[in-house]
C-alpha cells in the first residue's frame, strides 16, 4: 500500500517547455488535489477532481491544467513553463466520510524552471 | 473571506517547553479546521483536527483550543521535544466551498532545542 505517489521527484524546464506532473494512489479516494507550495505562502490549490472524469479549479489555476482519467491517477499538466511556475507540487487524495477529511499527501516533486 | 491567518512564521523552544501557533479565520460558515505536520522533504500529514461544537481536542501531546466567538484556533504541544521540529499548517473548511476544500495557513516552522 504506496498510499499517494509523485512522479518525477525533481525537474528542470526551460521557460516555454511543457512538461506533466503524474499522481497516483492507491486507495481508492474519490477526491484528489494538486497544490504549490512556495516559501511564507503555505500550501495553495491549484486543481481538484472529486471524482473520474470530473476536473475543477482552485485558488491558483492560471498556467495549469489536469485530467482525471482514471480514478486512481490526477496529472497536473504545465503547457508552457514560466519561471513563476518555480514551486514544490504535492498532489492529494481523500474520501468523504461525514465529519472527517482527512487529506492524504504525496512526497512532492520540486519543479525548476529556467 | 477566505483567508487564515497564522502566526508565528517561526519558533524556537526549549525542549519540554510549549509552543503555540494561532491561527485566525474570518469565513463563519468554515466548519473544519485541522492541522499538518510537514517534515522537510516530505509531504504535510495530519496531526489532528477539530470541528466548532467543542472548544478544545487533545491527542496525545497535542492539543487544539477553539474559540468560535473569536474565530480563531490554536496549537498548542505539550512537553515538546526536537522530534517535533517540523512545519505546522493551520487549514479550515466548510461552508459553499465543501468540507474538501482546506484553505491553508502560511505555515509556521518549529524548531525545538535539544
Amino acid at each position: 500500500n504506496a498510499g499517494v505517489t509523485q512522479t518525477p521527484k525533481f525537474r528542470v524546464l526551460k521557460t516555454g517547455q511543457s512538461m506533466t506532473l503524474l499522481c497516483a494512489q492507491d486507495m481508492n479516494h474519490e477526491y484528489m488535489y494538486w497544490y504549490r507550495q512556495d516559501p511564507g505562502m503555505g500550501l495553495r490549490l491549484i486543481h481538484y477532481s472529486v471524482g473520474e472524469g470530473t476536473t475543477a479549479k482552485g485558488e491558483v489555476p492560471d498556467g495549469y491544467n489536469v485530467s482525471r482519467l482514471k480514478k486512481q491517477n490526477f496529472l497536473l499538466g504545465l503547457e508552457s513553463a514560466a519561471p513563476s511556475q518555480t514551486s514544490v507540487y504535492f498532489c492529494a487524495s481523500s474520501q468523504p466520510q461525514g465529519a472527517v477529511e482527512t487529506q492524504y499527501f504525496g512526497p512532492g516533486t520540486r519543479l525548476l524552471v529556467l | 473571506q477566505q483567508q487564515v491567518k497564522q502566526s508565528p512564521q517561526s519558533l524556537i523552544v526549549q525542549k519540554g517547553g510549549i509552543p503555540i501557533i494561532n491561527c485566525a479565520y474570518e469565513n463563519t460558515a468554515f466548519d473544519y479546521f485541522p492541522w499538518y505536520q510537514q517534515f522537510p522533504g516530505k509531504g504535510p500529514a495530519l496531526l489532528i483536527a477539530i470541528r466548532p461544537d467543542v472548544s478544545e481536542k487533545k491527542e496525545g501531546r497535542f492539543t487544539i483550543s477553539f474559540n468560535k466567538s473569536a474565530k480563531q484556533f490554536s496549537l498548542h504541544i505539550m512537553d515538546s521535544q526536537p522530534g517535533d521540529s517540523a512545519t505546522y499548517f493551520c487549514a479550515a473548511s466548510g461552508g459553499t466551498s465543501g468540507t474538501y476544500k482546506y484553505i491553508f495557513g502560511t505555515g509556521t516552522r518549529l524548531k525545538v532545542l535539544a
